[in-house]
């Protein structure tokens, strides 16, 4: 079955510092990759997402994400975090099957940040 | 482009009450998911629209859910006899379609939290 693992249920930076948010998929077929973030008691806002082609990917807020097709790996990294990067992030595996195009989550990674 | 919005943003009710959602997708998006996150986990697909026939229902999606979208524009999602486990934040997302079926991109709206008691 299909599955997206974000093993770091929190993690904390200080501010300036860099970030990697760390996402696995499981699937069979090239996969259709996506970063989401979640303010408190918002909904999701896309970051990236990746199809095809040059595997490094840059989004908005000045993240990027790497697609490793032999790790099975598509993370998150920003060089340099600000104190309102401080949200949830989810990662996602856009699956098409029987007509129906879905996406499975991950269970997501709470961005704490130090001033 | 407004995005997607939903209402009511919040909702409180008592166990065993009704309660409706409504989501407005972007203007011309044909698509339409309805997806339930609980505390601590990602959105679970719970259902999808294709202008206004209903293509997929997740096994989530028990007898007392009912989601429509007529004339294929904005959809409402109703639970019937809530419970308490019903407790969540209720996500739509809307997505046009493109001629590469498995490229296309959700966009996601602010949600409906639904506290049952």
């Amino acid at each position: 079955a299909q599955s997206v693992t974000q093993p770091d249920i929190h993690i904390t930076v200080s501010e300036g510092a860099s970030l990697e948010l760390r996402c696995n998929y499981s699937y069979g077929a090239t996969p259709y990759l996506f970063w989401y973030v979640q303010s408190p008691g918002q909904g999701l806002q896309l970051l990236l997402k990746y199809f095809s082609g040059d595997t490094l990917v840059q989004g908005i807020k000045g993240f990027e994400a790497e697609f490793k097709r032999s790790q099975s790996s598509f993370n998150l990294r920003k060089p340099s975090v600000h104190w309102s990067d401080a949200a949830e992030y989810f990662c996602a595996v856009g699956r098409f099957t029987s007509g129906t195009y879905k996406y499975i989550f991950g269970t997501g990674t709470r961005l704490k940040v130090l001033a | 482009d407004t995005g997607v919005s939903q209402n009511p943003r919040h909702k409180i009710t008592k166990r065993g009450q009704n309660v409706t959602f409504r989501c407005d997708p972007i203007s011309e998006h044909n698509r339409l998911y309805w997806y339930r996150q609980t505390l601590g986990q990602g959105p679970e697909f719970l259902t999808y629209f294709q202008n206004e026939a209903q293509l997929e229902k997740s096994r989530l999606l028990s007898d007392r859910f009912s989601a429509e979208r007529p004339k294929g524009s904005f959809s409402t999602l109703e639970i019937q006899r809530t419970e308490q486990g019903d407790s969540a934040m209720y996500l739509c997302a809307s997505s046009p379609r493109l001629s590469q079926t498995a490229q296309e991109t959700q966009y996601f709206g602010p949600g409906t939290r639904l506290l049952v008691l």
